[in-house]
């Protein structure tokens, strides 16, 4: 299985709403990610998981908050959300390295495309 | 941080031309260099990587290269097809991470039949 999966895959919120980003993977790897991507933009890094621990959050706003329940499932709680937040919200997932800084694959769900009314 | 800029942002050729994307990276600890190609609508998929203790690397009709003195990569695709037709992501680890990737700003590439 070299898949991760995220749900919904699709999804339309109000500023008010309050709704959750779901990522699943059973490839045993040990590091997560989510990252946002806007139209005809790269995917930006928003908050690393590594171990089921948050390690890296950039400087990502408050109304975005993950949560690693264990260690194949990544969820992305929304509040309060802006327009300015719609975009597609990838999900990630890669071995730890073997060495300190060694770099490894990611492996991307399908996304979830958010718009926010 | 980590910098990473990518040229062009568009290409357009010929079929059975060959196609080639460059990037250069900022920080000398990066040592992870993967290529993603994302067609619309889909997610990223690497087609491609390389670390830094290689200077090329080749699958059937993709190639990388690698000149870390110079901190640059470049992605070539030689016989191009339609299929080919997406947008290409090159990446760079950030130094001393667990894994963690800077994307360029993506090159969208045309294949004319």
């Amino acid at each position: 299985d070299t898949e991760v999966t995220q749900t919904p895959k699709h999804l339309v919120m109000g500023m008010t709403n309050k709704k959750s980003l779901k990522c699943e993977q059973h490839m045993g790897h040990r590091a997560m990610y989510w990252y946002k991507q806007k139209a005809k933009k790269p995917p930006e890094l928003m908050f690393v998981y590594s171990y089921e621990k948050l390690s890296i959050n950039e400087s990502v706003p408050s109304r975005f908050s993950p949560e690693c329940p264990n260690s194949s499932l990544l969820n992305l709680h929304l509040h309060a959300l802006q327009p300015e937040d719609s975009a597609l919200y990838l999900c990630a997932s890669s071995q730890r390295p073997r060495a300190e800084g060694e770099g490894t694959e990611a492996f991307f769900g399908q996304g979830t495309r958010l718009t926010v009314v | 941080g980590e910098n990473v800029e990518q040229h062009p942002s568009t290409l357009s050729v010929q079929e059975g031309d060959s196609a080639v994307i460059k990037c250069t990276y900022s920080d000398s600890a990066s040592n992870y260099f993967p290529w993603y190609k994302q067609e619309l609508g889909k997610r990223p998929q690497l087609i491609i990587d390389i670390r830094s203790n290689v200077g090329e690397k080749k699958d059937q009709r993709i190639a990388v290269t690698l000149n870390k003195t110079a901190k640059h990569f470049s992605l070539h695709i030689t016989e191009t097809q339609p299929e080919d037709s997406a947008v290409y992501f090159c990446a760079a680890s950030i130094g001393g991470s667990q894994g963690n990737l800077i994307f360029g700003k993506g090159t969208k590439l045309s294949v004319k039949p």
